[in-house]
């Protein structure tokens, strides 16, 4: 299948401070990249949907302005976790299609603020 | 998307298959059953998806019922490196990438 890579793996950082993920698709143009959060021995649960060159959906719940998603182009989206705070800490996963053909997962990155 | 029921866990013996049943009595006709596997702190991975017919890949075989309410993953020779949580998940085949992860199945390979 086709490889979603996300940057980083793992970051630690301090409370108050703003943590910038980026996910690539590596072998394919991604109209559409999604965004879960995962927190520990939950399951995932989606935060937002973005387009290329359009802003993105948030799901009920999701604080687009501490939450900021950016896909300004087809094979890269970055979110944006400003002012994190150690609730924010958790597993941030991402995923990545191709009109309507499968979608591919990222690695995820785990977030830890201190 | 429809709702799914897994089991909490399930137990296998390594070298045996590997069966994970699905409930989704609520899917609607033009929904797919989708099956992914998460191991530990790694994004989900693909196995299989289907809309009627039984399918099978390297990976896995899924067994779906005539009324579609119900399906399984067969795992058919499980390995220690099978041991993962399985998600069921029932939704159309448009958002590919827009799934509603349920618990999932924690299946753990004995050896």
């Amino acid at each position: 299948g086709a490889v979603v890579s996300q940057h980083p793996s793992r970051v630690i950082c301090k409370s108050g401070t703003s943590v910038k993920i980026e996910c690539r698709s590596l072998d394919f143009q991604a109209t559409t990249m999604f965004w879960y959060r995962q927190f520990p021995k939950q399951s995932l649960m989606l935060m937002a949907t973005s387009n290329e060159g359009s802003k993105a959906t948030y799901e009920q719940g999701v604080e687009k302005d501490k939450f900021l998603i950016n896909h300004a182009s087809l094979t890269l989206s970055t979110l944006t976790v400003t002012s994190a705070h150690p609730e924010d800490s958790s597993f941030y996963i991402c995923s990545a299609q191709t009109g309507n053909t499968e979608a591919f997962f990222g690695q995820g990155t785990r977030l830890t603020v201190v | 998307d429809a709702k799914t029921t897994q089991p909490p866990s399930m137990d296998c013996a390594e070298g045996r298959a590997a069966n994970l049943p699905c409930n989704h009595s609520t899917i609607s006709g033009n929904e797919y059953v989708y099956w992914y596997r998460q191991i530990h702190s790694q994004g989900p991975q693909y196995i299989i998806h289907g809309l009627k017919n039984n399918e099978t890949n390297e990976m896995a075989s899924l067994i779906i019922t005539e009324d579609r309410k119900s399906s399984t993953l067969i795992l058919p020779h499980a390995t220690l490196r099978d041991t993962a949580v399985y998600y069921c998940i029932v939704r159309g085949f448009a958002n590919a990438g827009k799934s509603t992860f349920g618990d999932g199945t924690t299946l753990t390979v004995k050896p």
